[in-house]
């Protein structure tokens, strides 16, 4: 079974500083990875997806995530953040076989001035 | 229309009333998702249906919750005899076709209190 954990519950950062949003994921076949934003009230966004290829991927927003299949992880990272981007961020998981994503249970970013 | 559209936006429930959630998915997609979001969570799995066909209700949590496409277009989830662990924000969402590597499209999801 698929499963992804985000470590960090709440990641609070200042305005410009970078940022980094950890996920690791278990799986041991080849898998699809992707990043999702919820802004208060709103439905999930999506952010960047690695298929395959590069292991470096870009996003929209200045985002980038990197697959590292070794430790199994897709960590986001942006290089400086803003203040709209104070929002949830879900990391997911697709796996051959099962229908749909299986997420993380967020990261709540917290930008302030 | 433009993005997947759900209905309500926001829905309080007395415990054992029935509800029906409505969403319309982007026009043309073929693969419709069903999730549950719980505060504080990540959207976990409900269902899912590709056309009118339903191919995975596995993650449906009890035979309460119910979830019809009939037409391949739009979908209704419904829970029977609500119960205040189904408080939840439900997020329909879509996909253009079955392929993974596809986007999926979330809705802005339904707000369900149950009190």
């Amino acid at each position: 079974a698929q499963s992804v954990t985000q470590l960090d519950s709440q990641v609070p950062v200042f305005e410009e500083a970078p940022v980094e949003l950890r996920c690791n994921y278990s799986s041991s076949v080849s898998v699809y990875l992707f990043w999702y934003v919820q802004y208060p009230n709103q439905g999930l966004q999506l952010l960047l997806k690695y298929l395959s290829g590069s292991t470096l991927v870009k996003g929209i927003n200045g985002f980038e995530a990197e697959f590292n299949k070794s430790q199994t992880s897709f960590h986001l990272r942006k290089p400086s953040v803003h203040i709209s981007d104070t929002a949830e961020y879900f990391c997911a998981v697709s796996e051959p076989g099962y229908s749909t994503l299986t997420f993380g249970k967020g990261t709540m970013l917290l930008v302030s001035p | 229309g433009a993005g997947v559209s759900q209905s309500p936006r926001y829905k309080v429930a007395k415990r054992g009333q029935d509800v029906a959630l409505r969403c319309d998915p982007i026009s043309g997609h073929v693969s419709l998702f069903w999730y549950q979001q719980a505060l504080g969570q990540g959207p976990e799995f409900l269902t899912y249906f590709q056309n009118e066909a339903q191919l995975d209700k596995s993650g449906l949590p009890s035979d309460r919750f119910f979830a019809e496409r009939p037409e391949g277009s739009v979908s209704t989830l419904k829970i029977q005899r609500t119960q205040q662990e189904d408080s939840a924000v439900y997020l329909c969402a879509s996909r253009r076709t079955e392929d993974r590597e596809d986007t999926i499209y979330f809705g802005e999801g339904s707000w369900l209190t149950v009190v």
